[in-house]
């Protein structure tokens, strides 16, 4: 069965940074597009962004463009998402994510916490 | 990036059918075939339930069915059970190649 376990969240104050991590196994990683999607406590999700096979397109919601970097490995089967100038807002469980506008398969999340 | 507009609930007794709507925009649903749902019980990840509007996954009952009219896709649940009760998500690609999702509906089973 498809895994993905993410890492890296916790405690962060406001204008700080984060990198999030996503394990991929048991399916062959470059072959298909990755995707972050975040839910705030008790809120929706919210789309972040996606990146394409070999990490040449990527995408962001207006929310984090220009704050946050996706990025993959392929050797490593993984997946990043370099959080800067974080805000309270970015408070949330973050989900690394198989496709790119359907997730198949979901990570169990990782919580962010911008708080002074 | 305008969010898609969901029902904030809907219910219905076991057995039941229910709909609930998902209203997008010319942008997104009404452009493109690629409308998913997804459902949501508390404290556990999404599950995928439907995608490209109306495909189901393996392992996903019939019971869930997906459709789409101009701006607005709906999800059906046929035979509601107990265990349908969670929230439920739309998304939607979009024509600036990004991912829009609606606010969510939670559904009751009475």
């Amino acid at each position: 069965q498809v895994q993905l376990v993410e890492s890296g969240g916790g405690l962060v104050k406001p204008g700080g940074s984060l990198r999030l991590s996503c394990a991929a196994s048991r399916f062959t990683f470059s072959d298909f597009y990755m995707s972050w999607i975040r839910q705030a406590p008790g809120k929706g999700l919210e789309w972040v962004s996606y990146i394409s096979l070999r990490g040449s397109t990527t995408y962001y919601a207006d929310s984090v463009k220009g704050r946050f970097t996706i990025s993959r490995d392929n050797a490593k089967n993984s997946l990043y998402l370099q959080m800067n100038s974080l805000r309270a807002e970015d408070t949330a469980v973050y989900y690394c994510v198989r496709g790119q506008y359907s997730g198949f398969y979901w990570g169990q999340g990782t919580l962010v916490t911008v708080s002074s | 990036q305008s969010a898609l507009t969901q029902p904030a609930s809907v219910s219905g007794s076991p057995g039941q059918s229910i709909t609930m709507s998902c209203t997008g925009t010319s942008s997104d649903v009404g452009s493109y075939n690629y409308v998913t749902w997804y459902q949501q019980h508390p404290g556990k990840a999404p599950k995928l339930m439907i995608y490209d509007v109306s495909k189901r996954p393996s392992g996903v009952s019939n019971r869930f069915s997906g459709s789409k009219s101009g701006n607005t896709a709906s999800l059906t649940i046929s035979g509601l059970q107990a265990e349908d009760e969670a929230d439920y998500y739309c998304s939607s690609y979009t024509s600036s190649s990004t991912v829009v999702f609606g606010g969510g509906t939670k559904l009751t089973v009475l």
